[in-house]
């Protein structure tokens, strides 16, 4: 059964901390997206991968926001320095893009990682 | 403008009757695609179902029917015969053609299945 999985699953930090969330897609996922859900703002993406290249990263706070795929096993979301108001759930999902269904490919989401900054 | 407008922020129904979960879009692409997911109180994001806009039928899986309205662009998730399990968070979920792949999300409605 394959699934995303993505670590920690919890983070509790101090404010101007780095914080590194990793996360490993569904082994010939092509596509692998980092979203942020609070209750404010609800879902939001931040960055997308296709083939470790970044298509998108314009939701992504550039001054302490960076998304890598150092290779197609992993793909890292890492704060520095942290902020109260990073505080969130974040997931990390995975998809396979193929030619002719560029509109439908179904996300497979990770469990998340809560974080916490205080 | 919102993207995607889920009007219910919670709704209630009985054990094994029949819910709409409404979902209204905005888009002036020709080419789109409507996504439901689920969102259990354990976190993790579940997907339903999914009806492309130039699908000539209304898209189904299993207890699960969108109600897909274009004209009206509207693309309802009908939960058929509810069950206890189906208590969550639902989001509607929209990707355009000129969007690439990013995926725009609803607010959410919160479904409590009653016993």
């Amino acid at each position: 059964d394959a699934r995303v999985t993505q670590t920690p699953r919890h983070k509790v930090t101090e404010m101007g901390q780095e914080v590194t969330m990793r996360c490993q897609p569904i082994l010939g996922h092509n596509t692998v997206f980092w979203y942020r859900q609070t209750m404010m703002q609800g879902l939001e993406l931040l960055a997308y991968f296709r083939n470790r290249a970044p298509l998108d990263d314009s939701g992504m706070p550039k001054d302490r926001f960076s998304a890598e795929m150092p290779d197609a096993t992993l793909a890292t979301l890492k704060i520095q320095p942290s902020e109260p108001r990073d505080s969130a759930v974040y997931f990390c999902a995975s998809g396979l893009v193929v030619l002719q269904r560029t509109f439908f490919y179904e996300q497979y989401f990770g469990p998340g990682t809560r974080l916490t900054v205080t | 403008a919102q993207k995607i407008t889920q009007t219910q922020p919670g709704m209630f129904v009985q054990e094994k009757e029949a819910v709409t979960l409404d979902c209204t879009y905005d888009t002036s692409d020709p080419s789109y695609g409507l996504f439901w997911y689920k969102q259990p109180s354990s976190g993790e994001m579940i997907f339903l179902i999914y009806q492309g806009s130039y699908d000539q039928q209304n898209a189904t899986e299993g207890r699960y029917s969108l109600n897909f309205q274009k004209a009206r662009k509207s693309a309802n998730l009908v939960i058929s015969a509810s069950q206890l399990g189906d208590s969550a968070m639902y989001f509607c979920a929209m990707r355009e053609e000129t969007s690439g792949s990013r995926l725009t999300f609803g607010e959410g409605t919160q479904l409590t299945v009653n016993p």
